[in-house]
């Protein structure tokens, strides 16, 4: 079956470093997407893996190990602004649509103190 | 600019009453989607279309009806059958590649209450 995990909370200090990670399981892999979701608002797509290793995008970096099932969201140099919840999704080819349909976790709400 | 719409933001409804949520979009994109957010839950795909005049159920599709007969729009019916509409809805679109990133892109939402 799928399944797509991350923790539920996690809580840091404004400049810090967090890693969110994500741990899956589906039959037919075909990207990782980490989306970004403030309460009551839309996501926003962050970064995408489909080969091993790691992305960077400013702040924020993402890596993937396909054989592990595994990926992680690094956020550095924390802001307040960073408050939300991290979604990490899984495009699996056996899910329906022309390059497979998101399989999404239930979300990291991150909060970010001062 | 280019985007998705999503009205109303915020609807009240009664028990026994179809509702209909719509969603427009100007990015020229070919597929579009709806998804339910609820607390502590992932978003679940409701409904799906790739190409106008054609979709397909999602996981959820119980309760719910949809129609494409533009491509600009997909707008979404919750039904009197939906035994518990009360959440947040997204709607969603995206090219339909067949490669590379191929992002989906978000509406801002509605959220509906049923009193």
């Amino acid at each position: 079956g799928q399944n797509i995990d991350q923790p539920t909370e996690m809580t840091a200090t404004e400049g810090a470093i967090v890693q969110i990670n994500c741990t899956y399981q589906t039959s037919g892999f075909n990207g990782l997407f980490w989306y970004q979701q403030h309460a009551g608002e839309a996501p926003t797509f962050l970064s995408y893996n489909v080969l091993d290793g790691l992305e960077e995008k400013g702040r924020f970096s993402s890596f993937l190990s396909r054989s592990k099932g595994y990926s992680y969201l690094l956020l550095k140099e924390l802001q307040m602004k960073d408050s939300a919840s991290y979604l990490c999704a899984v495009r699996d080819r056996e899910y329906g649509g022309s390059q497979g349909n998101l399989i999404f976790g239930k979300g990291t709400k991150l909060s970010v103190k001062p | 600019d280019g985007g998705i719409t999503q009205s109303p933001k915020y609807l009240f409804r009664k028990e026994g009453q179809n509702v209909t949520l719509s969603c427009e979009q100007n990015l020229n994109h070919d597929a579009m989607y709806w998804y339910r957010q609820d607390p502590g839950q992932g978003l679940r795909l409701i409904y799906y279309s790739q190409i106008v005049n054609d979709f397909q159920k999602g996981d959820i599709a119980e309760g719910y009806s949809v129609s494409r007969e533009k491509k600009e729009s997909f707008p979404l019916t919750v039904t009197s059958a939906q035994k518990n509409p009360t959440a947040f809805y997204l709607c969603a679109s995206k090219l339909r590649g067949t490669s590379g990133a191929n992002v989906l892109t978000f509406g801002a939402g509605s959220r509906l209450t049923v009193l």
